[in-house]
């Protein structure tokens, strides 16, 4: 079966340091995803991102968050200066109209901001 | 209104047994529907879509009814290997193309011996 990889799979930060968490989509994959699952509670959508632009963003994807593919292949998301309530499990997720638009979620980022 | 709500859970049964799953959803416009499963501090996995007419997979039986906005699952002959948090999950595809999936909280099912 296909794979989203994400990288790392975990990473401890200190309060106010920026973070860059990576993901390589499906290959022929076009629309690319970042969803964020809170310890305890539900996934959440942050923003998607098609033909190297954001398609749609939710509230919490606020300044502190950019996208972007800069090499073609990584789909990285930033997060500039964290916070504490950063604190959670990042997915990347891709899909293609081509494979029926399943959604392929990578196995996710765990980022603990202290 | 949860856009997206779900059963409280956890759900607790014996092996062998028939568990329902209910989950409402609150934006008519919704298109597609989704039941996902989530183990501990894993990734969401695709179980099955929803479709109008009722489908069924195995064990697992999925139907929508678009007029009340419910969604269900049913599991029969639960397993042990069942046990994970099931999350009703709704597409709403905004404008342009690709998905925009939003999730209810998830029920969680724990199979005993």
């Amino acid at each position: 079966e296909p794979e989203v990889t994400q990288t790392p799979s975990h990473q401890v930060t200190q309060m106010g340091q920026e973070v860059i968490l990576r993901c390589v989509p499906i290959s022929n994959h076009l629309y690319f995803y970042w969803y964020r699952q809170i310890l305890g509670q539900k996934v959440e959508f942050l923003v998607s991102f098609y033909n190297n632009e954001i398609s749609e963003k939710s509230e919490i994807f606020d300044d502190q968050f950019s996208v972007e593919r800069p090499d073609g292949s990584n789909f990285t998301l930033k997060i500039r200066s964290t916070k504490l309530e950063d604190s959670a499990m990042y997915f990347c997720a891709t899909t293609d109209p081509s494979s029926g638009n399943t959604i392929y979620f990578g196995e996710g980022s765990w980022l603990t901001v202290v | 209104r949860k856009e997206v709500e779900q059963d409280p859970g956890p759900f607790n049964v014996p092996e062998g047994a028939t568990v329902a799953f209910n989950c409402t959803y609150s934006n008519s416009a919704s298109q597609s529907f989704f039941w996902y499963r989530q183990d501990c501090r894993k990734e969401p996995k695709l179980l099955m879509s929803v479709y109008s007419s009722g489908n069924e997979d195995g064990r697992f039986t999925a139907q929508l009814n678009r007029a009340s906005q419910y969604i269900s699952l049913l599991i029969r002959d639960s397993k042990l290997s069942d046990s994970a948090t099931y999350l009703c999950v709704v597409n709403c595809p905004p404008g342009g193309g690709g998905n925009k999936l939003t999730f209810g909280t998830g029920t969680q099912l724990k199979v005993e011996l």
